[in-house]
């Protein structure tokens, strides 16, 4: 069975700390994404990577970075932690073969308090 | 622009009753559709999908979607709710043009009662 997994559930860190989240899949996938998931705002792009060490801004990358340094596992990365990156973090991966490439394969999600 | 909205927030059926969860996009370009389930804890998963070739799609667990291209709608259906359709869902479009860009919708929470 296909997995992307999320090394964490739950988080809980304070403000100020350097936080990283770490996905890996087991699927080849030669894409993987980070979102971030709030109440009532849907899924938003943080980053994607299509390759080892490639990585395009998503529609808010401000406040995180990512790390690809293999291509099973992607990395997010919140530099300096702020209450209101307080969310639930959701990895997924995609293939550019075969019949579905379009389809994206999630994690469970951590979900990060930052105190 | 493309953007994706889903016009309730929360659906409360009762069980073995008829389920509709609205979707609809806008778009410059016909692009593929998707509907994806969140059940609680868990990460999103795969309904179904919509690539125009054929308006009517059939998914996992009964779901089924029609897409209309004359009122750019993807709405989900199922004639009988089940308990363990209790989850979020997320209608969610797709542009050809650029394969790496997902458009959220921002998620219909269906409740089913006993």
């Amino acid at each position: 069975d296909v997995k992307v997994t999320q090394s964490s559930r739950y988080l809980v860190k304070r403000t100020g700390e350097k936080v990283f989240l770490e996905c890996v899949q087991d699927m080849d996938h030669e894409n993987m994404f980070w979102y971030r998931q709030d109440p009532g705002l849907g899924l938003r792009l943080i980053y994607f990577s299509y390759d080892v060490k490639m990585k395009e801004k998503g529609d808010i990358p401000e406040g995180y970075s990512v790390s690809r340094e293999k291509k099973e596992r992607f990395s997010l990365i919140l530099e300096s932690a702020s209450t209101n990156q307080t969310s639930m973090y959701l990895c997924a991966s995609s293939s550019d073969r075969g019949g579905d490439t379009e389809k994206l394969f999630f994690g469970s999600g951590t979900q990060l308090s930052v105190l | 622009a493309q953007s994706v909205t889903q016009l309730d927030s929360h659906v409360s059926v009762s069980e073995g009753t008829p389920v509709l969860l609205r979707c609809n996009y806008s778009s410059s370009y016909s692009p593929s559709l998707f509907w994806y389930v969140q059940h609680p804890n868990k990460g999103l998963q795969l309904l179904l999908k919509y690539t125009s070739a054929a308006t009517l799609v059939k998914g996992i667990n009964g779901f089924e979607a029609e897409f209309k291209k004359s009122e750019t709608s993807f709405h989900l259906t199922k004639p009988s709710a089940h308990m363990s359709d209790a989850a979020e869902y997320f209608c969610v479009a797709h542009p050809l043009y650029n394969f790496n860009k997902f458009y959220f919708g921002s998620g219909t929470k269906l409740n089913v009662k006993p």
